[in-house]
């Protein structure tokens, strides 16, 4: 079955650095999503992609969806305090049953003020 | 507000105890899902439905049953919990398919 992998599992920065997280799948996905959860909390949408080599941007983030279709990463510049959380992808692979969103294992992010 | 609702918050259950996880969508979503969270090792899908009448099983779903005899209701049943199951389980509804998915406040189940 589909496999989405995540790296690096934990990330501590320093305020005003950068920070990347990668995501990997096995297959060839229709479209990836990406989340943020926030310690204690639940997993909130930020944005999804779904064109081969697509870039978007919010703000201080930005989203990469690879020209295979099978890696993204998200980036943010500049990190602050309020970014702290854990990052997930989330695979979609198109089968006849319907969507089947797949995970990564998430990467952690801590930011030192 | 229109959301996902999940109940309980937090549960301490037997083992060998049977239990129904609540999860209720207001927003007329044709998709629901059930995930556990466990550390390290991220979401992972437990039963899905794609519509009111339909389930399937995700990757982790022995142990576990689901129904969906209407829109707004995705229950998920324990049988016979086992402390394996301990974890903290998040409900997600999603319009359609391939859309942005909308998680519950989860429910903290500690099986001892």
């Amino acid at each position: 079955g589909q496999q989405v992998m995540q790296i690096p599992q934990y990330q501590h920065v320093q305020e005003g650095e950068d920070f990347t997280t990668y995501c990997n799948s096995s297959t060839t996905l229709s479209n990836i999503q990406w989340y943020k959860q926030r310690p204690g909390g639940h997993p909130v949408f930020l944005i999804q992609l779904v064109k081969s080599g697509e870039v978007k941007k919010q703000k201080r983030l930005t989203f990469q969806f690879g020209e295979a279709k099978k890696n993204s990463s998200l980036h943010i510049t500049a990190t602050q305090t309020t970014d702290v959380g854990t990052y997930f992808c989330a695979g979609d692979e198109w089968e006849t049953s319907g969507s089947r969103l797949t995970f990564g294992e998430g990467t952690q992010l801590t930011v030192n003020p | 507000i229109a959301g996902i609702t999940q109940a309980p918050t937090s549960q301490i259950l037997a083992a060998g105890r049977r239990m129904t996880l609540r999860c209720t969508q207001d927003m007329r979503h044709n998709a629901m899902y059930w995930y556990r969270q466990d550390l390290g090792l991220g979401l992972r899908l437990i039963h899905y439905s794609n519509t009111a009448g339909t389930t399937g099983k995700g990757e982790v779903p022995d142990g576990y049953s689901v129904s969906r005899a209407n829109t707004d209701d995705f229950p998920l049943t324990l049988a016979s919990a086992v402390p394996s199951q301990t974890s903290v389980y998040f409900c997600a509804s999603s319009d359609s398919i391939h859309t942005e998915a909308f998680f519950g406040q989860g429910t903290r189940l500690t099986v001892v």
